[in-house]
Formats: structure tokens, C-alpha cells, sequence
């Protein structure tokens, strides 16, 4: 069964204290990993597209990389506004359905 | 600016009430899709819609119905049928370009509760 897997669910660091958020998945055939960003009240805000296994992707203090099997969002010295929920999906196989993780609550504190 | 407008923000439904979630967008997507959130338990699909005058059932489709009249709209009517109706509901839209996967884009959600 096709599925994606978020770990932790909530991570509280500090500011500064860079750390990994981790999504698995089982995808046979993966044409695309997404990341987004959600804020309470609001929908997800897209943050990066990965392809391919060994593809990295940067934005701010966010960078995002590939392997076969799982994906990681490294987040470099946070900052309190990086607080938000952080949501993985894989498009299923030879459909328009997209498959979601049930996300990473990240708290920064100052 | 692009993007999709969801209305309205809240909800609140009478037992046995149907009621219509808007969904717009301005992006010229053929793709829309209409997802429930509960804390807890991510994005579940509702449904979702390929091209106008085309859509199909997602993993809890039931209880709920949809239309695709213009490629720029497609509401969501949540009807007496769906007994736990009390959710975040999420709109999003893709390109459906052939050969290359396409983000999702969401609105800011309706907020569905029962009176």
C-alpha cells in the first residue's frame, strides 16, 4: 500500500538549534516528493519539489534532500517564525491523487 | 495575484441542512481537489477533478457531493448524509502538464462546525 510517514510529530528546539524532520515512503514509481508549510487557520503553503533520489533543494534556512526510501527537511538555526506545522506528499502512481503525511508540528522557541 | 479564494471562513450547519463550501481559482488549473483535515489525522481526500464536467470519488467521498461546471470553480456541498461533518475543509488546485508532477496549491480553508 502506498504510504507516507512523518517523524517526529512535534519537535520543540530552540532558537538556533538546527535539527531534521524526516518523511518515509513507500511509492513504487515515485515522480515527485512534496513539502509545504502550514500555519494554524490556513492552508498549506508550498515549499519544495523533489524528483529524484540525491536532489537537494534550499530555501532560507530550510533545505530539503531525496533518497530512495525517505526524505529530509533540515531546518538551520530556527527562528521562532519557522513555527509550523510541516507536511510531506507523494503523488500516487499513475493517477492525479496525492498521498500526505500527517505532518510535523515544529515549535521554536526564542 | 494567482491563487484560490475559499468561502466562506466558517460554517455552521443545522442537523439535517446541506451546505455548499466555494472553491475559485485563478491559476488555469485543470486539477482541483477537495481535502477534509481532523487534528491528528492529515489530509484525506474527498474528491477531485481531472478536467471540467469530470471528477472522481476520493477515500471519503461519501456524504459529500461535488461539480465541475467551470474550470475555475468547483464547490463542495457537504450534505445531511455526512453525521461527523465538523472539520477543516481544504481546496487545492495543479497543473496537469503531461510527464512532470505539479504542487499542489491550497486556499486558506473553511472551517465546518454543527450547530
Amino acid at each position: 500500500e502506498d504510504q507516507v510517514t512523518q517523524s517526529p510529530e512535534a519537535l520543540r528546539l530552540q532558537e538556533g538549534e538546527s535539527s531534521s524532520l524526516n518523511c518515509s515512503y513507500t511509492v513504487s514509481g515515485l515522480r515527485g516528493l512534496f513539502w509545504y508549510r502550514q500555519d494554524p487557520g490556513k492552508g498549506p503553503e508550498f515549499l519544495f519539489t523533489l524528483y529524484s533520489a540525491g536532489e537537494e533543494k534550499e530555501k532560507e534556512r530550510l533545505k530539503a534532500t531525496l533518497t530512495k526510501k525517505e526524505s529530509f527537511l533540515h531546518i538551520t538555526a530556527p527562528k521562532p517564525e519557522d513555527s509550523a506545522t510541516y507536511l510531506c506528499a507523494v503523488q500516487a502512481p499513475g493517477t492525479y491523487k496525492y498521498i500526505f503525511g500527517t505532518g510535523t508540528r515544529l515549535k521554536v522557541l526564542a | 495575484d494567482g491563487g484560490i479564494t475559499q468561502s466562506p471562513k466558517y460554517l455552521f450547519r443545522k442537523e439535517g441542512q446541506n451546505v455548499t463550501l466555494s472553491c475559485e481559482q485563478n491559476l488555469n488549473h485543470d486539477a482541483m481537489y477537495w481535502y477534509r483535515q481532523d487534528p491528528g489525522q492529515g489530509l484525506r481526500l474527498i474528491y477531485y477533478s481531472q478536467i471540467v464536467n469530470d471528477f472522481q470519488k476520493g477515500d471519503i467521498a461519501e456524504g459529500y457531493s461535488v461539480s465541475r461546471e467551470k474550470k475555475e470553480s468547483f464547490p463542495l456541498t457537504v450534505t445531511s448524509a455526512q453525521k461527523n461533518p465538523t472539520a477543516f475543509y481544504l481546496c487545492a488546485s495543479s497543473a496537469r502538464e503531461a510527464g512532470s508532477n505539479q504542487p499542489q496549491h491550497f486556499g486558506d480553508g473553511t472551517r465546518l462546525s454543527i450547530l
